[in-house]
């Protein structure tokens, strides 16, 4: 099973700046297979990236995603005050099972 | 639009079995290619996949807990529901249904559901 590791855990920002999320794979995912949610407290994820680069429907171009292999990349390239909030990448394996990364919570400076 | 609103019990004693229910409108579980999933986060920790149901019934469950799910669906009703056994209070956690987009990733998810177990 892949295991997916998101860094830093926690990144503490301000308003304006640009924020760079990482997520490792413990092996090769396709980049078709990779995907990025935005949760915020006392609510459901929410689609941001799929396909590694693709934004999703709605989602803000300041969005983005890259990354191929075992290292992808979500960047918020100038944070707004609604952007601070969990951010999870998740992968789907070829055993037709899906894991996700353990988060990295994006704090007001 | 699509939604997806899951219901069952807010409270299960330990060792009993629980039941989840998903309903969801927008798009039919007939429809080749709709999948419908369910996912879990124990309170403050990470998202956890546990199960997948396709529309032409395959099924697909997590490694680690195959042994204690079981997901179904009653296309007439438009639901999805899931069955988890041998509850134990390391299973309270939100759980949420899902509507995967091209079998990869989860376009569309319901409000989520607290379920805590506790005697």
């Amino acid at each position: 099973e892949i295991v997916l590791t998101q860094s830093p855990g926690t990144l503490s920002l301000s308003p304006g700046e640009r924020a760079t999320l990482s997520c490792r794979a413990s092996q090769s995912v396709s980049s078709s297979y990779l995907a990025w949610y935005q949760q915020k407290p006392g609510q459901a994820p929410r689609l941001l990236i799929y396909g590694a680069s693709s934004r999703a429907t709605g989602i803000p171009d300041r969005f983005s995603g890259s990354g191929s292999g075992t290292d992808f990349t979500l960047t918020i390239s100038r944070l707004e005050p609604e952007d601070f909030a969990v951010y999870y990448c998740q992968q789907y394996g070829s055993s037709r099972s899906y894991s996700f990364g353990q988060g990295t919570k994006l704090e007001i400076k | 639009q699509v939604t997806l609103k899951e219901s069952g019990p807010a409270l299960v004693k330990p060792t009993q079995t629980l039941t989840l229910t998903c309903t969801f409108s927008g798009f039919s579980l007939s429809t080749s290619g709709m999948r419908v999933s369910w996912i879990r986060q124990p309170p403050g920790k990470a998202l956890e996949w546990l199960a997948r149901i396709d529309w032409d019934g395959d099924k697909f469950y997590s490694t680690s807990l195959k042994t204690r799910l079981t997901i179904s669906k009653d296309t007439s009703k438009n639901q999805v529901v899931l069955t988890m056994t041998n509850m134990d209070p390391v299973d309270t956690a939100t759980y949420y249904c899902a509507r995967i987009a091209g079998g990869l990733y989860f376009d569309y998810w319901g409000q989520g559901t607290l379920v805590t177990v506790s005697s």
